[in-house]
């Protein structure tokens, strides 16, 4: 099993572009989550879907927006980029119940200049 | 919105040493789980904690909870540079899926 695997693994952008993630699970969780890491704050969670269809806001949504048009698979857009953007991101999926152990990809690490 | 606080903020040590890191919250806990998150790739999940005073070993780590759910600490005995990484404490709502995270304790273990 791949697990929980992010594409690109890198990316630079200018001001103003545009772009997709892309995050697929292989292991039919229902839920999945998009999060950004920037120095000294941890995760901070951006949106995230609690099945197939459905999506929500989390902390920090602002300049991002997700679509899970299938279960396995979780896309974050940037419309239009900006340098506060510049971060690594990492996609995330969950069971249902249980222990709520959250498995995490590999990330993808974003510049916006 | 729960905050959680960790310190320290980083942590450098010699092979062998021991360590704590601490994770605290002025609300209470669900549920508390430890991920470590080596460069380069995604935080991996260590423990997760659900009752008050509940303490976990795995292997060289001690995990415990705190008895009013308020506040947890990781407990690194003899460590080794394989135990270098960003250590993250995450907490669980009540009614939900979703996690915080707190900022982490980066830790190096140096040979």
């Amino acid at each position: 099993n791949a697990g929980v695997t992010q594409t690109p693994k890198f990316r630079v952008l200018k001001t103003g572009q545009s772009m997709t993630l892309l995050c697929a699970q292989d292991m039919n969780h229902e839920y999945m989550y998009w999060y950004r890491q920037d120095p000294g704050m941890g995760l901070r969670l951006i949106h995230y879907s609690v099945g197939e269809g459905t999506t929500a806001k989390g902390e920090v949504p602002d300049g991002y927006n997700v679509s899970r048009l299938k279960k396995q698979n979780f896309l974050l857009g940037l419309e239009s980029a900006a340098p506060s953007q510049t971060s690594v991101y990492f996609c995330a999926s969950s069971a249902a119940g249980g222990s709520y152990e959250q498995y995490f990809g590999p990330g993808t690490r974003l510049t916006v200049t | 919105t729960q905050l959680l606080e960790q310190s320290p903020q980083f942590l450098s040590i010699q092979e062998g040493e021991n360590l704590t890191v601490y994770c605290n919250s002025s609300s209470v806990f669900s549920s508390l789980q430890w991920y470590r998150q080596e460069p380069g790739e995604g935080p991996v999940l260590l423990v997760t904690v659900v009752t008050g005073g509940e303490v976990k070993k795995l292997k060289r780590l001690t995990f415990q909870f705190g008895d009013a759910r308020k506040d947890s600490s990781l407990h690194i005995t003899a460590a080794q540079p394989g135990d270098t990484g960003l250590y993250l404490c995450a907490s669980r709502k009540a009614a939900g899926n979703k996690l915080t995270f707190g900022g982490g304790t980066r830790v190096l273990v140096k040979p």
